[in-house]
């Protein structure tokens, strides 16, 4: 049971060049979530979708896009990265929106320089 | 706007101590409220998950509780082991709301 997967797992960016985190789930779950963790300031919600079709903005949304593209896969893309956006993200999902427990994939360290 | 603290920052313990974590949050309409174990470098694992109904819930020598009326939850660890030793994280989800908020950890450290 693979859970929850994010890809890739390390990843080295120069300011402004582009990327796409991508994350997928197996458990048929309705709810996906992208965080990013900073030393300090805990996990901070980017975007969420509660529903596949549907993506809403979290509390850091600035410089991030995601596509919910089907039921299992969620992805984020910085268009145009910078070293702000230095952090180690994580991916989630959960069967009904924060109703029932949430799983976390492994998280993508992202270093820009 | 919900928040959550978790106090204290660090902890350090001798092992088979008993111990208890707290998480405090602002907003008392929660819809459940998670408890979570990182290992350095790792994802996060859900350890417990309480829902605004329940005031506790076990799982082998964790036990955790909520008062909602307060504010406050707090994770009982039995026993303590070096195997313990991670970052324990706390997270609320309000009512309505289809997200969470996490408060910024305790870490852990169980000295055998």
């Amino acid at each position: 049971n693979a859970g929850v997967t994010q890809t890739p797992k390390f990843q080295v960016l120069k300011t402004g060049q582009s990327m796409t985190l991508q994350c997928a789930q197996d458990m048929n779950h309705n709810s996906m979530y992208w965080y990013r963790q900073d030393p300090g300031m805990g996990l901070r919600l980017i975007y969420y979708s509660a529903s596949e079709g549907t993506t809403d903005k979290g509390e850091v949304p600035n410089g991030y896009n995601v596509s919910r593209l089907n039921k299992r896969e969620f992805s984020l893309r910085l268009e145009s990265a910078a070293p702000s956006q230095t952090s180690v993200y994580f991916c989630a999902s959960s069967d009904r929106g924060g109703g029932t427990e949430a799983f976390f994939g492994q998280g993508t360290r992202l270093t820009v320089v | 706007k919900q928040e959550v603290t978790q106090i204290p920052a660090a902890l350090s313990v001798p092992e088979g101590e008993n111990l208890v974590l707290n998480c405090s949050f602002t907003d008392s309409a929660i819809y459940n409220l998670q408890w979570f174990r990182q290992d350095p470098g790792k994802g996060l694992t859900s350890l417990l998950l309480i829902q605004s109904s329940q005031r506790e819930q076990t799982s082998g020598r964790l036990n955790a509780s909520l008062d909602k009326s307060s504010g406050r939850s707090t994770l009982y660890i039995a026993a303590s082991q070096p195997g313990d030793s991670a970052t324990y994280l706390c997270a609320a989800v309000l009512w309505g709301y289809q997200k969470v908020t996490f408060g910024t950890g305790t870490k852990l450290q169980v000295i055998p």
